[in-house]
């Protein structure tokens, strides 16, 4: 158990309709990050907070997503008018206490048909 | 761009003998390198990680060497068991803020029984 719970589990939508993912984190930590895998690949980083504030974002992130973290605790990741290339696992990872390790959740796939 | 590359996306091997997993990367700036394991359905879990100022870092029966100037890193897992098999993810980061962690695409190693 990492610490981190991701909801749902799976999702399966339709090409143009909007989603939002939920990633919740056991205890109270400050970096949380969203990651993107696809088929063979491993995780991309897509962005990360530091608190409630959005510090970085990757170029993968176009304007159709969107993510938050209104209390510093939860984040939600949303995209909007869903495409098929959007299709993947969703991953959030937290970073460990002590070091330089993040911890994943067990991420959401995202099925657009 | 793939600056952190597995290049052998399978390895087989029988249980009791030794696993080595290889990642080269191409960013002469990584200074951080961490080892990941993914079973399927599951987020990736932290394994092991080593910084540039090391050249190994031995965690039971994992271990992983850095070659810094062939730039290159691999993890060796003596003896091999069947619950290791798995997927396996080299990452590397810039610095203490490793936001943006890079992953390799994964090899998958099968261990037999």
């Amino acid at each position: 158990d990492t610490g981190v719970s991701q909801d749902p589990r799976h999702k399966i939508t339709k090409r143009g309709q909007n989603v939002t993912f939920r990633c919740d984190p056991i205890s109270e930590h400050n970096r949380l990050y969203w990651y993107r895998q696809t088929l063979g690949q491993g995780p991309e980083f897509l962005t990360y907070f530091q608190n409630e504030a959005q510090l970085e974002k990757s170029r993968l992130l176009s304007d159709r997503f969107s993510a938050e973290r209104p209390k510093g605790s939860f984040s939600t990741l949303e995209i909007q008018r869903t495409e098929q290339g959007d299709s993947a696992m969703y991953l959030c990872a937290i970073r460990g206490a002590g070091g330089y390790e993040q911890y994943f959740g067990p991420g959401t796939r995202l099925t657009v048909t | 761009d793939q600056q952190v590359k597995q290049n052998s996306p399978s390895l087989s091997v029988q249980e009791g003998r030794i696993s080595i997993l290889n990642c080269d990367y191409t960013n002469s700036m990584f200074d951080y390198f961490l080892w990941y394991k993914k079973y399927p359905a599951e987020g990736p879990t932290f394994l092991i990680s080593i910084s540039s100022i090391k050249d190994k870092n031995e965690d039971g029966r994992f271990t992983v060497f850095l070659n810094k100037s062939a730039k290159h890193l691999s993890l060796h897992i003596v003896p091999s068991q069947p619950g290791d098999s798995a997927v396996y993810f080299c990452a590397a980061s810039v610095g203490e803020n490793n936001n943006d962690m890079r992953f390799g695409a994964g090899t998958r190693l099968t261990v037999k029984p």
